[in-house]
Order: C-alpha cells, then sequence, then structure tokens
C-alpha cells in the first residue's frame, strides 16, 4: 500500500463549478499535511496547510480526519487558472516528507 | 521572489557525462536540503536527504554512488549525476528548508541524456 493516496483523475469540470480531492495517508504517526500545486513542467508551490479544525483560504477549503487518516481540497467557484496538479503531502518526521502522486483538474470554459 | 534557486534549468547532454545540479537558499540558512526526482506524469520521490556537514542520507533503491550529493555549507547543496544515462533523464527538484522557514523548492532542473 502506498504511503499517501491519491485519484490520479483526471477532473474536468466546468468554470463555476465545486471540486473536492481526498487523500489517504497510512502512517498515524504522520505529523504535518499540505496541499502542493504543480503547474505542468514546473516545481510545486505551496498552496495551504491542513490543520485538525480545517482552515479556508478564500476559494480552498482543506481538512484533515486524523482518525480516518485522509486529508481533504475542496475549491469551489473553479476558475481556468485552477488548473493544475495538486500534490497531497504528507510530513512523518524530522521533515521526511511523502507525496501524493497528484490529482490533476482541469477546468473548462 | 525566489527563496531556492536551482541551476541549471535545463540540461541536454550526451550519455555517459557527469552533471552537477545546484540547489542554493537565498534567504535562509538551509539546515536541510532534499532532493527528488519526478518521471513525467508520476509524483515526486525523494532521493535523498542531506543535512549540512553530514552525509546524506538516500532513500531505498537510490544509488548513492551514482547520485553524489555534497551540503557543503548552509547555502548550498549540490547533486552530480555521475555518468549519466538515458534512463536517467528526468526533472530533479531541491527543496531546502531551515529555521522558521517551510519548505521551498527549487524551479527544478530538467535532466535529458541523449
Amino acid at each position: 500500500r502506498k504511503e499517501v493516496e491519491q485519484d490520479p483523475g483526471p477532473f474536468n469540470v466546468p468554470e463555476g463549478a465545486t471540486v473536492a480531492f481526498n487523500c489517504t495517508y497510512s502512517n498515524s504517526a504522520s505529523q504535518s499535511f499540505f496541499w502542493y500545486r504543480q503547474d505542468c513542467r514546473k516545481e510545486p508551490k505551496l498552496l495551504m496547510s491542513v490543520y485538525s479544525s480545517g482552515n479556508e483560504d478564500g476559494r480552498f477549503t482543506a481538512q484533515l480526519n486524523r482518525a480516518s487518516q485522509y486529508i481533504s481540497l475542496l475549491i469551489r467557484d473553479s476558475k481556468l487558472s485552477d488548473s493544475a496538479t495538486y500534490l497531497c503531502v504528507v510530513i512523518l518526521n524530522n521533515n521526511d516528507m511523502r507525496f501524493g502522486a497528484g490529482t490533476r483538474l482541469t477546468v473548462k470554459p | 521572489g525566489a527563496v531556492v534557486s536551482q541551476h541549471p534549468s535545463w540540461v541536454i547532454c550526451k550519455s555517459g557525462t557527469s552533471v552537477k545540479i545546484e540547489c542554493r537558499s537565498l534567504d535562509f540558512q538551509a539546515t536541510t536540503m532534499f532532493w527528488y526526482r519526478q518521471f513525467p506524469k508520476q509524483s515526486l520521490m525523494l532521493m535523498a536527504t542531506s543535512n549540512e556537514g553530514s552525509k546524506a542520507t538516500y532513500e531505498q533503491g537510490v544509488e548513492k554512488d551514482k547520485f553524489l550529493i555534497n551540503h557543503a555549507s548552509l547555502t548550498l547543496s549540490t547533486l552530480t549525476v555521475t555518468s549519466a544515462h538515458p534512463e536517467d533523464s528526468s526533472f530533479y527538484i531541491c527543496s531546502a528548508v531551515g529555521g522558521f522557514e517551510p519548505q521551498h523548492f527549487g524551479d527544478g532542473t530538467r535532466l535529458s541524456i541523449l
């Protein structure tokens, strides 16, 4: 079983749609959780951290469920510029990072 | 602005050549740097973790004699792909972390071995 699993997609949604991604992790000792965004042929960029209490940044909402060992990312009112691959990232300890394979999102006009 | 600079951004070279990639933290001291490799349509795979002044820790399956990592200072780590072959063609990305800074990624190096 992979340490971090994501639905690879692709998710093809119209502009304005709401889309949600899930990510599960296997190591219950995981300490920190993030969503990164990666555009084609570019490096990943931090989108947002994920906290147990859930956190929101504009159109983006991230949530963590430690009991079920999954995190989620919700994007509301999708824009064309949201098209990218979204990587779920889990920090084990001592900055030991594990990436999901990424979920590809395409927002269409 | 970028806080981690990676150079070069694109390398094309012949099989058997050794290629050195530099990763520099610009605005902070990076106590730990990570090197990742990403094949097309796949996720980032951690290759090794390097702490300043000590030997790098390699992930299982990554040959340390093939991928030489040096982290001689708090702002510079290098990855040398020795005697590169076509199967080493990939996107290599470094990241750095230090102090209260979150993990910052370099721009990546696209390596193409002919």
